[in-house]
């Protein structure tokens, strides 16, 4: 069974352009969730779908970032335009609902290293 | 709110010395406890995790204590190999819902032969 994959691996950008990061969850999970670390810092949650709805954005820095997850099956997420502090490594995870919003492990990505020059 | 606290690294030793990494953490209720690793070029792999005080977590030769009266989830090996550089996180999730995981920033561990 194919894990959670990202694309791409790396991104080097220059201020203000756009950069959009995709996520392929494993397959059949429902839950998406994205998160960021960056450099010597915390891995912070960013956001979290079930399915193709946003559960819980409360960690998405500003407005800047946009995460979609049409048809409920991968997520991008576009930084638009991208500044220096955006620079980072961006992790995707994925994980099964057990029901009654209990959900199992977390199945991570291995991220995409985003660097705003 | 929630926080998640590790000792600052690199952590260096040689081969089958003894490991421990310190993790401490603050939370609003009863969370569960995990220790991710990144191993060079990978992503995060759960390592081991428990779910509630006294709990102990163990994989590939790693353990880790529940300890609610210290608030700990401190990671430790008898006898670490080369194949063990990488880096641990520590997290916690809520056990409530739809909670996600609060990370540690990491700790990056080198083992010399």
């Amino acid at each position: 069974e194919a894990g959670v994959t990202q694309f791409p691996s790396h991104s080097v950008i220059e201020k203000g352009q756009t950069v959009t990061l995709r996520c392929d969850p494993i397959s059949g999970h429902d839950n998406l969730y994205w998160y960021r670390r960056v450099m010597g810092k915390e891995i912070k949650f960013l956001l979290h779908f079930v399915k193709e709805s946003k559960q819980d954005e409360s960690g998405m820095p500003n407005n800047r970032f946009l995460a979609e997850r049409t048809g409920g099956t991968y997520s991008t997420l576009k930084v638009q335009p991208a500044e220096l502090e955006d620079s980072g490594v961006y992790f995707c995870a994925s994980s099964q609902e057990l029901g009654a919003g209990v959900v199992n492990e977390q199945f991570f990505g291995p991220g995409t290293r985003l660097t705003v020059l | 709110g929630d926080s998640v606290t590790q000792m600052e690294g690199p952590v260096t030793l040689s081969e089958e010395a003894f490991l421990t990494i310190n993790c401490t953490y603050t939370a609003t209720g009863y969370p569960s406890l995990f220790w991710y690793v990144q191993y060079p070029g990978e992503g995060l792999q759960l390592l081991l995790k428990a779910t509630k005080a006294d709990d102990k977590g163990s994989n590939k030769g790693f353990e880790a204590t529940y300890r609610k009266e210290t608030t700990s989830f401190h990671l430790e090996k008898g006898s670490v190999q080369v194949s063990d550089s990488a880096v641990y996180f520590c997290a916690l999730r809520e056990n409530s819902g739809y909670s996600t995981l609060t990370f540690g920033k990491g700790t990056m561990l080198l083992v010399s032969p």
